[in-house]
Order: structure tokens, then sequence, then C-alpha cells
């Protein structure tokens, strides 16, 4: 069975840039998380969508935004991007509410 | 204050020993919980996931979970240099979807 799988593994993007990253959930998994990991602040929740609707969000700012596609995939948009976004960004996928919640591999995010 | 507070090591053991991660919270509300394993420069691994208060066992290790004193551990028995790695405590409440909080994580090392 497929994991989740997030694209790209790599980017570095220019302050004022943005970005756009995937993320594949599981198969038959409804719910897309993305968070945020860095070593000063740990694993921060950005949002999460449930059949395509925002179903939560976190304390970031509107430049980070998301959504879900039919088939469950979601992706993330930071725009201008400032150097502190550079971060280790993580997708988990799971079947619903308070279920098992899988990490992707993550997609690193330098931004210089 | 955080809501999740998990002491961030690091944490140095021998090939053999048992270890005991820990980890206190504040909100009450949290009726999830789980323990994830994380290895240098990958996504998060699932190792356990537990409901309410009560003990879970898979393997070589056993998940506690104490509500009235908000305390949450890991015991890993016998453990192995691969146990080599960051483990995190994550927690839920029912009523908000996919949100995980996450404690620090603490780094592990084992020993041969």
């Amino acid at each position: 069975k497929a994991g989740v799988t997030q694209t790209p593994r790599y980017l570095i993007k220019t302050r004022g840039q943005q970005v756009t990253l995937s993320c594949s959930p599981i198969s038959g998994h409804r719910s897309v998380s993305w968070y945020q990991q860095t070593p000063g602040q740990g694993l921060q929740f950005l949002f999460e969508y449930f059949s395509e609707t925002q179903r939560n969000k976190g304390n970031f700012p509107g430049r980070f935004s998301g959504r879900q596609f039919s088939n469950s995939r979601s992706e993330m948009n930071v725009s201008t991007l400032e150097l502190g976004d550079s971060a280790l960004y993580l997708c988990a996928s799971s079947k619903g509410e308070s279920t098992e919640a899988f990490f992707g591999q993550g997609t690193r995010l330098t931004v210089v | 204050q955080k809501e999740v507070e998990q002491d961030p090591g690091p944490l140095s053991v021998p090939e053999g020993a048992i270890v005991s991660l820990n980890c206190t919270y504040s909100n009450s509300a949290f009726q999830y919980f789980m323990w994830y394993r994380q290895y240098s420069r990958k996504g998060p691994e699932l190792l356990m996931y537990t409901y309410s208060s009560g003990n879970k066992e898979d393997g070589r290790f056993t998940a506690q979970v104490d509500k009235s004193s908000k305390y949450i551990s890991l015991f890993i028995r016998d453990s192995q240099p691969s146990d080599s790695a960051t483990y995190l405590c994550a927690m839920s409440v029912y009523n908000q979807g996919g949100k995980l909080i996450f404690g620090q994580g603490t780094e592990l090392s084992v020993k041969p």
C-alpha cells in the first residue's frame, strides 16, 4: 500500500516569491493535514482539509493557504515568502475524525 | 506555557536498556494520544495510537496514558541502535478533526 507522497522533496526559493507544495494521501484517506516543522518551534499545525473543505486552521498568517481536490490530493501555497518560512513542511493523511495520521517525507523549503 | 511539554533530551542509553519517554499536557480535552518516531531528514512514523487512559503494547513498545495526571509515557524494551531517533508525542481533541498538537520531541541515542 503506497504511503503519503509529497513533492517536491527539496525547494530553494527567493524572498518575495511564492511556492506550491503537493501531497497525495494514502488511498481511501479523505483527510489531509499540513504541518510546519522548524528546530525552534517544532511541529506546528497549519490546516486540515476533509472532502475538499478546510475543517481546521492553525495560527499562521493568510500567506499560507491550501486546497484539496476531489481525489483527496492537496496543495499548500505560501505567497510572499519570508526567510522565516524556511522549514520542513509535512502533510499527514487519515481516514477521518481522530483516526491514525500517517506522514509523508516532507518538503524541505529553503528561502534565501 | 505550551499545551504539551516534552523533555528534548538528548537521552543516551546503552543497547539493551529500557527507555522511558514522557510528555505532560495541560488540555484536559485531549482524548487521543500518539507517539511518532522521526529519523533525521525523514517524516514522522506512527508508532502507537491510544484512546483515553490505559496501556497499549506492540512488540518492544508500550504506551501508557494517565489522564488524571495528564501524563503519557512510551517505554522501549531491549533498545537497539536502530531505535536512535527523535520521539514525538502528539495529542488531539475529538471535535478538532485532524489537528494534532505535538511535543518538542526527545532525541534518543542508543549506544552499541
